[in-house]
């Protein structure tokens, strides 16, 4: 099952424009990572906040995460045409069977008009 | 560090037919994952090992499906008695299993599987 659940499922904006995405989940966790897929590729790590963190910064990402709501953001600023592509967050979470477990959303897919 | 390195990346098979998939995670991650992604989802958990121990099944993971990872070091994914239905990206991430609130974890390029 699907931990994550992201918003929007599509996002379209203008190069230059920032873009924000967003990302629920259910239950406590330990730490959530974001990550970027290009079409038919694998999936490229960008960022990973622990739940005692409020706010990470990386180049032009800023990720958020906020426990008491059960969620984090993603924001891209000044987007390029090469960050289209689709971004989805995943959470580390303890099990029932006392393992450390990581489910990941559906997506949010990015299209970034030159 | 070479990254998480997957085997055939692509690979059509028959229906009915067995395929074996291959990881070779990042050297000391001792943590080992398989997921599967279909066009426009998500990765679904498959399965997760901690060294040569699996920990978790999935129950997506039907019988047809086994992983092993011997000496907790490279892992394989096989399907037995392929379905049209397994057609899907095989996703294998690693990580090190050092720290309560967990670490990055890793992707390979995965392996495409196509049934006919």
């Amino acid at each position: 099952s699907q931990q994550g659940e992201e918003d929007p499922q599509a996002l379209s904006i203008q190069e230059g424009e920032n873009a924000t995405m967003n990302c629920s989940y259910k239950t406590s966790i330990n730490n959530l990572q974001w990550y970027r897929q290009n079409s038919g590729r694998g999936l490229v790590h960008l960022i990973l906040i622990r739940s005692n963190e409020r706010e990470k910064h990386s180049g032009r990402l800023r990720v958020t995460l906020d426990t008491s709501k059960k969620s984090s953001s993603l924001l891209i600023t000044a987007s390029r045409a090469a960050d289209t592509a689709s971004y989805f967050c995943a959470t580390d979470a303890w099990n029932s069977g006392g393992y450390q477990k990581v489910t990941f959303g559906t997506g949010t897919k990015l299209q970034v008009i030159p | 560090d070479t990254g998480v390195s997957q085997d055939p990346r692509h690979k059509i098979t028959k229906r009915g037919q067995n395929v074996t998939f291959r990881c070779d995670p990042i050297s000391e991650h001792n943590r080992l994952y398989w997921y599967r992604q279909t066009l426009g989802q998500g990765p679904e958990f498959l399965t997760y090992f901690q060294n040569e121990a699996q920990l978790e099944k999935s129950r997506l993971l039907s019988d047809r499906f086994s992983a092993e990872r011997p000496k907790g070091s490279f892992s394989t994914l096989e399907i037995q008695r392929t379905e049209q239905g397994d057609s899907a990206m095989y996703l294998c991430a690693s990580s090190l299993g050092d720290r309560p609130s967990g670490n990055t974890i890793y992707f390979g390029e995965g392996s495409w599987l196509t049934v006919v």
